[in-house]
């Protein structure tokens, strides 16, 4: 079946450091991957996706790219803020042969948490 | 603004007592949807509706029932609340694009619902 599995959190990191998110993915077919945030409070909110292999999403510093061999897309940002602290969603598209229910397979969430 | 409207935000009931979380958006999207949200779960939805009066469950269905009577408004209804639907609830929708699978899933959520069923 379709299931994403994401590093446990919470990843705590200092203002300007390195962040790495790791997802790894399950599906038939080639689907679509996202990213979301969500922020304390607040519903989720598209950070970015990839539609096909080799697809970088971009979008306020972080990106991810969609890797079909490693069956993969970890989020990078080279330099973390305080106001990036925030929990963040691997999800995919399931491809239902010609149909597309619009459903989401999510990730359980990874807490990021950033330091001054 | 563009927005998804859920209300209560925050509800304390007890079990057994119907309730009616309210889910409205404004952009004229033809999909919504309901997910719930568990600590070490990430969401898992509940119903979906492709258009009015077009449902069908998702992949936690137990316990719920929703209706689509307006293209707006996708209420989630819960008959007879259990402890176990103690939970943080999202509603969202997108457009559905021909040809375009992935702009049918950039979904645009709510703030979302805190629901206690004690």
């Amino acid at each position: 079946g379709n299931s994403v599995t994401q590093m446990e959190g919470p990843v705590t990191l200092s203002e300007e450091a390195f962040l790495t998110i790791n997802c790894t993915y399950t599906a038939t077919g080639y689907p679509s991957l996202f990213w979301y945030v969500q922020y304390p409070g607040e519903g989720l909110q598209l950070l970015l996706k990839a539609t096909k292999a080799d697809d970088k999403g971009s979008n306020k510093g972080f990106e991810a790219t969609y890797r079909k061999e490693t069956t993969s897309f970890h989020l990078e940002k080279g330099s973390v803020q305080v106001s990036d602290s925030a929990v963040y969603f691997c999800a995919l598209s399931p491809i239902y042969g010609s149909s597309n229910t619009g459903k989401l397979i999510f990730g359980q969430g990874t807490t990021l948490q950033v330091k001054p | 603004e563009a927005q998804v409207t859920q209300n209560p935000r925050y509800l304390i009931t007890v079990t057994g007592k119907k309730l009616t979380v309210t889910c409205s958006q404004n952009m004229n999207h033809e999909y919504m949807s309901w997910y719930r949200q568990d600590p070490g779960l990430g969401l898992r939805q509940i119903y979906y509706s492709m258009n009015v009066e077009v449902t069908d469950k998702g992949d936690v269905p137990e316990g719920y029932k929703v209706s689509r009577k307006e293209k707006r408004n996708f209420p989630l209804i819960l008959e007879s609340p259990s402890p176990n639907q103690t939970s943080l609830y999202f509603c969202a929708s997108s457009f559905r694009l021909a040809g375009d699978r992935a702009g049918a899933n950039v979904l645009t959520f709510g703030a979302g619902s805190r629901l206690t069923v004690l």
